[in-house]
């Protein structure tokens, strides 16, 4: 069974910190996935990563996949209370999505 | 256009009860799939139809079933429902069958049973 597990579980900030939450599994993932989700609403996919060690930029987000293509992490730089949600990563394997537990994040004024 | 939509938003139910839930996929996306999320955890899989055929099948009991229509919505079927399946059901769509295809989800059915 693949199981990505997610770091912290709860993140509470003040405006303007930087943070990192990470995504950790003991598979190999052909993608994976990072989605924003606010209450109410289904998640928002944010980005895909495919490629070991791929970086990818969203404005104040970086994303990254490790080289093995186990895990991967999302850095939030100058976070606002806009970036408040629960942040998901999902990755694919055997033509599913598996998902993390996610990370809520609570950014302050 | 409008995203994908989902009947109802609220149901309370009562054990051993049936409950039906529908979904409404992007114009154009023949995919559906249906995940359950409960309160603390990510979304867990439940089934992929595409093209009105089942594509994938998570983990999940023969209680749960789901079909899709000519028009590609999709309705999630739970019989003899248990307090454990109290969760937010989470429907999504796509254009094509890979699960590669960037998914896009609807806001939910919040499901309480009681």
């Amino acid at each position: 069974t693949q199981l990505l597990e997610q770091s912290p579980q709860f993140l509470s900030i003040q405006e303007g910190e930087n943070l990192t939450v990470y995504c950790n599994s003991s598979s190999v993932f052909s993608s994976l996935q990072w989605y924003r989700q606010e209450p109410g609403e289904g998640p928002v996919l944010l980005v895909t990563v495919v490629t070991g060690g791929e970086v990818k930029k969203l404005k104040r987000l970086t994303f990254q996949f490790g080289d093995a293509r186990k895990d991967s992490s999302l850095h939030i730089t100058a976070a606002q209370p806009g970036d408040t949600g629960l942040y998901l990563c999902a990755g694919e394997g055997g033509n599913k999505l598996v998902f993390g537990a996610g990370t809520i994040l609570r950014v302050k004024s | 256009d409008a995203g994908v939509t989902q009947s109802p938003t609220h149901l309370i139910k009562t054990r051993g009860q049936h409950v039906t839930l529908r979904c409404s996929p992007i114009s154009g996306h023949k995919s559906v799939s249906w995940y359950q999320q409960v309160l603390g955890q990510g979304p867990q899989f439940i089934f992929q139809y595409y093209e009105k055929e089942e594509r994938g099948r998570g983990n999940f009991p023969d209680r749960f079933s789901a079909r899709q229509f000519p028009n590609y919505s999709s309705e999630l079927n739970v019989n003899a429902l248990l307090l454990g399946d109290s969760a937010l059901y989470l429907c999504a769509s796509s254009l094509g069958r890979g699960i590669q295809e960037t998914q896009y989800f609807g806001p939910g059915t919040r499901l309480l049973v009681l």
